[in-house]
């Protein structure tokens, strides 16, 4: 299995509203990924967790919030977002440690803040 | 920091013919990996090729190959016989081990393949 599921594929939300993304992978990797990505552009890094732990946040507004509840699960909870919040967040996993040599993507979330 | 820069927006080439897509990238790092990932409509990114930095033999996987030149901090890519499945986002990405928690990606090229 060299799958990164995520879930929904698809989200609307209202600014005040509170969502949450998921993501889950049973390739064994204890790294694990947000991306944000506008069309056109490249995937621009939000979060990294390694070994359940959150390693990287890259100045990410407050309204995300990450959450690692396992290591096989990646969460980032979605609250009072903007209208230019809007794009697709991608998740990704890779082997983390010594091991890493490659990350594995999901199919995205596609979120539009209205 | 590490830079990934890819010169050409957007390519488009005919079926069955060879294009060749660029990637340069800044480094001080010796040691280190570099890839190409496809991004179809579908919106997944998905691996095309990877090479390590200390091997000097270039990488191919079926039809896609590179041209890996270490000195000139250069990675391309070389499509043969291009397919129709081939229309993508390609992004090269550079990521440096050993915990390799951060992966820098180019700005992308839009590649287009035409029937």
């Amino acid at each position: 299995d060299t799958e990164v599921t995520q879930t929904p594929k698809h989200l609307v939300m209202g600014m005040t509203n509170k969502k949450s993304l998921k993501c889950e992978q049973h390739m064994g990797h204890r790294a694990m990924y947000w991306y944000k990505q506008k069309a056109k552009k490249p995937p621009e890094l939000m979060f990294v967790y390694s070994y359940e732990k959150l390693s990287i946040n890259e100045s990410v507004p407050s309204r995300f919030s990450p959450e690692c509840p396992n290591s096989s699960l990646l969460n980032l909870h979605l609250h009072a977002l903007q209208p230019e919040d809007s794009a697709l967040y991608l998740c990704a996993s890779s082997q983390g440690g010594p091991g890493n040599t490659e990350a594995f993507f999901g199919q995205g979330t596609r979120l539009t803040v209205v | 920091a590490q830079t990934v820069t890819q010169s050409q927006p957007e390519m488009s080439v005919q079926e069955a013919e060879t294009v060749t897509l660029s990637c340069t990238y800044d480094t001080s790092e010796s040691n280190y990996y570099l890839f190409w990932y496809k991004q179809p409509p579908s919106r997944q990114m998905i691996l095309v090729i990877r090479q390590e930095a200390y091997k000097q033999q270039n990488a191919t996987e079926n039809r896609f190959s590179v041209n890996f030149q270490k000195a000139a901090k250069s990675f391309s890519l070389k499509i043969s016989d291009s397919q129709l499945g081939d229309t993508a986002m390609y992004f090269c990405a550079f990521m440096k081990p050993p915990t390799g928690n951060q992966f820098y990606f180019g700005t992308g090229t839009s590649l287009t393949v035409i029937p």
